[in-house]
C-alpha cells in the first residue's frame, strides 16, 4: 500500500539558510508525488508535483524537489529561506487504480529565524 | 478565475446537532474531494465525487455523507456530531483524475462541536 513519511514534524532555520524538507514513500507502482504548503487558517496549496519525466522538479515561490527513485525519496528544497515561507508543508503520494485520491504525511512545520 | 469556495468559515455546533458544509470547486473542475484535517490524525480523505457519484470513500462512519449536483458545487453532512468532529474540513477539487491531477483546496470549514 502506498504511503508517506515525512521526517521531522519540526524544522528550523535562519533566514537565508538552506531549506531541506525530507519526505520518503512507498508505493507498489511508480508514484505520482506531490509537496503542498499551508499557511495558518488556510486551505492547502499545492508547490509542485512530479508526475513522469525530469526528476527535478521546480516549484513556486523558489522551491524545488527531485524525485530519487532508488531512495524513494522526494525532499524539498529551497536554496534560501524567507520569512514568509514559515508554514506547515505536506508531501503527497497518489494511489490510482480505482483509488484516485492523495495520502498526505503528517506534515513538516517550517519555522524561519531573523 | 475563482478558487474553490467553502462555506461557512467557522460553525459551532452541539454534540448530537447535524451539519451541512457547502464547497464551490474551480468552474470546469469535476472531481471534488473532502478532507477531515485534525492536530492528531492529519488529513484523513472522506470521500471524492465525480459528475455527482460517489467514486471513492474513505474510512469514516456513516454519519459523515456527502453529495454533489450538476452543476459540480458538492455538499458534506454529519449527523449526530461528536466531540471528535472538531476539524477543519476541506475541500479539494481537481479537473478529472486528483491522482495525476491533484487538488485546489478551498480555505476549509473550521467546525468545533461543543
Amino acid at each position: 500500500a502506498q504511503s508517506v513519511t515525512q521526517l521531522g514534524s519540526h524544522v528550523s532555520v535562519s533566514e537565508g539558510a538552506l531549506v531541506l524538507l525530507r519526505c520518503n514513500y512507498s508505493s507498489s507502482v511508480p508514484p505520482y508525488l506531490f509537496w503542498y504548503v499551508q499557511y495558518p487558517n488556510q486551505g492547502l496549496q499545492l508547490l509542485l508535483k512530479y508526475t513522469t519525466g525530469a526528476t527535478l522538479v521546480k516549484g513556486i515561490n523558489g522551491f524545488e524537489a527531485e524525485f530519487k527513485k532508488s531512495e524513494t525519496s522526494f525532499h524539498l528544497t529551497k536554496p534560501s529561506a524567507h520569512m514568509s515561507d514559515a508554514a506547515e508543508y505536506f508531501c503527497a503520494v497518489s494511489l490510482s487504480g480505482g483509488y484516485n485520491k492523495l495520502i498526505f504525511g503528517a506534515g513538516t512545520r517550517l519555522a524561519v529565524h531573523p | 478565475k475563482a478558487g474553490v469556495t467553502q462555506t461557512p468559515r467557522y460553525l459551532i455546533k452541539t454534540r448530537g446537532q447535524q451539519v451541512t458544509l457547502s464547497c464551490s470547486p474551480i468552474s470546469g473542475h469535476r472531481s471534488v474531494s473532502w478532507y477531515q484535517q485534525t492536530p492528531g490524525q492529519g488529513l484523513q480523505f472522506l470521500f471524492e465525487y465525480f459528475s455527482e457519484t460517489q467514486r471513492n470513500k474513505g474510512n469514516f462512519p456513516g454519519r459523515f455523507s456527502g453529495r454533489q449536483f450538476s452543476n459540480s458545487r458538492s455538499e458534506m453532512n454529519v449527523s449526530t456530531l461528536e466531540l471528535g468532529d472538531s476539524a477543519l474540513y476541506l475541500c479539494a477539487s481537481s479537473p478529472g483524475q486528483p491522482s495525476t491531477d491533484g487538488y485546489t483546496f478551498g480555505s476549509g470549514t473550521r467546525l468545533t462541536v461543543v
